[in-house]
C-alpha cells in the first residue's frame, strides 16, 4: 500500500507526553517528516530525518521509527503544541505523500 | 532567511484560467525542487507536485496530473502553479514549500519552509 495512516485525533494533559503514529510501507526505507499546523496558518515542518528538529522547534519534539511506524513524541505537551500534526514521506521515484493528518488536543 | 512569497487571493469563475505565485529569496533557487501542496476547506494537506528549476523538470502526483501544469522561472526566481479550466472543486489553500535536505544525494528530503498560502475560490 502506498497510503500513510495516522490516528484522527489524540489528546493529552498539560505537561504529560503524547506520542502521535504514522504508518506505511514507504516508512520501511525513508524516514517521516513531520508538520504541526495550527488553525489559520501554514504547516511548519518539526521533525525531520531520524531525530532532525529544526532550528526553533523545542526539544520536546522528538522522533523516532520502527519497522513501518514513525513517531512524533511531545514530552511535556504545552496550550502552543494543539495542532494538526501531518507526516509525509518521498517513495523511490521523488514523489511525496501526506497523512490525513492528527488533531492534538491539550487539555 | 529563506522565504517562499505567495500571489494573492484569487476568486475566479468555473472555466477561467489562474496562474498563482511563489516568489522565493535567500537561497540558490536552481538547486532545490519547489513543491506545491492543496488544502481544500476543512481538509488535510494534499502533495500536488514538484518542480526543479534548474531544468525545469517537473512531477505530479498522479491526482493531478494533467489537471495543473508547474513551472518555474529563474530569472525571478518564482515558480507557478497554474489551470487552464478552473472547476468549483479546485476552491482550497495551496502552498508552495521549498524541497529541503542535508545532503543533495540523499533521498531523505522534507518541506521548509513554506509559503504563506494562496486562496483560491472558484464559484461562479
Amino acid at each position: 500500500s502506498s497510503e500513510l495512516t495516522q490516528d484522527p485525533a489524540v489528546s493529552v494533559a498539560l505537561g504529560q507526553t503524547v506520542r502521535i503514529t504514522c504508518q506505511g510501507d514507504r516508512l520501511r526505507s525513508y524516514y517521516a517528516t513531520w508538520y504541526q499546523q495550527r488553525p489559520g496558518q501554514a504547516p511548519v515542518l518539526v521533525m525531520y530525518g531520524e531525530n532532525s528538529r529544526p532550528s526553533g522547534i523545542p526539544d520536546r519534539f522528538s522522533g523516532s521509527s520502527s519497522r513501518n511506524t514513525a513517531y512524533l513524541t511531545i514530552t511535556g505537551a504545552q496550550a502552543e503544541d494543539e495542532a494538526e500534526y501531518y507526516c509525509n514521506s518521498r517513495d523511490s521515484s521523488g514523489d511525496h505523500l501526506f497523512g490525513p493528518g492528527t488533531k492534538v488536543t491539550v487539555l | 532567511e529563506v522565504q517562499l512569497v505567495q500571489s494573492g487571493a484569487e476568486v475566479k469563475k468555473p472555466g477561467e484560467s489562474l496562474k498563482i505565485s511563489c516568489k522565493t529569496s535567500g537561497y540558490s533557487f536552481t538547486n532545490y525542487w519547489i513543491g506545491w501542496v492543496r488544502q481544500m476547506p476543512g481538509k488535510g494537506l494534499e502533495w500536488m507536485g514538484l518542480i526543479y528549476p534548474r531544468d525545469s523538470a517537473a512531477k505530479y502526483s498522479p491526482s493531478f496530473q494533467g489537471q495543473v501544469i508547474i513551472s518555474a522561472d529563474k530569472s525571478t526566481s518564482t515558480a507557478y502553479l497554474q489551470w487552464t479550466s478552473l472547476k468549483a472543486s479546485d476552491t482550497a489553500l495551496y502552498y508552495c514549500a521549498r524541497e529541503a535536505y542535508d545532503d543533495f544525494w540523499s533521498a531523505q528530503r522534507w518541506f521548509d519552509p513554506w509559503g504563506q498560502g494562496t486562496l483560491v475560490i472558484v464559484s461562479s
